[in-house]
């Protein structure tokens, strides 16, 4: 059973557009949200994280917005990138840092 | 400063045999961290060494081991394969105790089970 429910599967955007992916939680011990992206080929490499006490972290391009009432976080890519083009999972983990990932969404930036 | 290294990147083997996976972390951590990656079921955390010590445990069967040295590297082993064990294998270190910190992976071994 996935803990960690993420949408859309799949995403195409255009150059400059802006790219969402949700992802939403049931379990209320979880305290550590970080978002992952995947190159073919690669091992995940963090994007960037947040913790519930903030509702909004923003680095460079990459946001993420967090609303803790509705158990839902989710990643904003601002001015997409064919460089962006990768797979992005969310993920959640609470102390015991066992990191639960969502399913994964597939990002395609087209020129 | 080097990243994540296991070895070896590619692997087939048939059913029935067990297979040995390697872990070299980023120097320094003591953290490791192994997870399975599957179209399927995704990304499934598998178990977490600390210190020699296993300190966190997924939802695997025993067939799935692992263990860690006293330079941090990590092994895995998967005895009695089967078709389904067939996934991309990743490890991830992290620095300290706190295992919410941020997690390097490494770049996968890919194993068949034919």
């Amino acid at each position: 059973q996935q803990q960690v429910k993420q949408s859309p599967q799949s995403l195409i955007v255009q150059k400059g557009g802006i790219s969402i992916i949700n992802c939403a939680y049931e379990n209320t011990a979880f305290d550590y949200f970080p978002w992952y992206q995947q190159f073919p080929g690669k091992g995940p490499a963090l994007l960037i994280a947040i913790r519930p006490d903030v509702s909004e972290k923003k680095e460079g391009r990459f946001t993420i917005s967090f609303n803790k009432s509705a158990k839902q976080f989710s990643l904003h890519i601002m001015d997409s990138q064919p460089g962006d083009s990768a797979t992005y999972f969310c993920a959640a983990s609470d102390s015991w840092g066992k990191l639960q990932f969502g399913a994964g969404t597939q990002v395609v930036v087209t020129p | 400063k080097a990243g994540v290294t296991q070895t070896p990147r590619y692997l087939i083997k048939t059913r029935g045999q067990q297979v040995t996976l390697s872990c070299s972390p980023i120097s320094g951590h003591r953290s490791v961290s192994w997870y399975q990656q599957t179209p399927g079921q995704g990304l499934q955390f598998l178990f977490e060494y600390f210190s020699e010590t296993q300190r966190n445990k997924g939802n695997f069967p025993g067939r799935f081991s692992g263990r860690q040295f006293s330079n941090s590297r990590s092994e895995m082993n998967v005895s009695t394969l089967e078709l389904g064990d067939s996934a991309l294998y990743l490890c991830a270190s992290s620095l300290d105790r706190d295992i919410q910190e941020t997690q390097y992976f490494g770049p996968g071994t890919r194993l068949l089970v034919l």
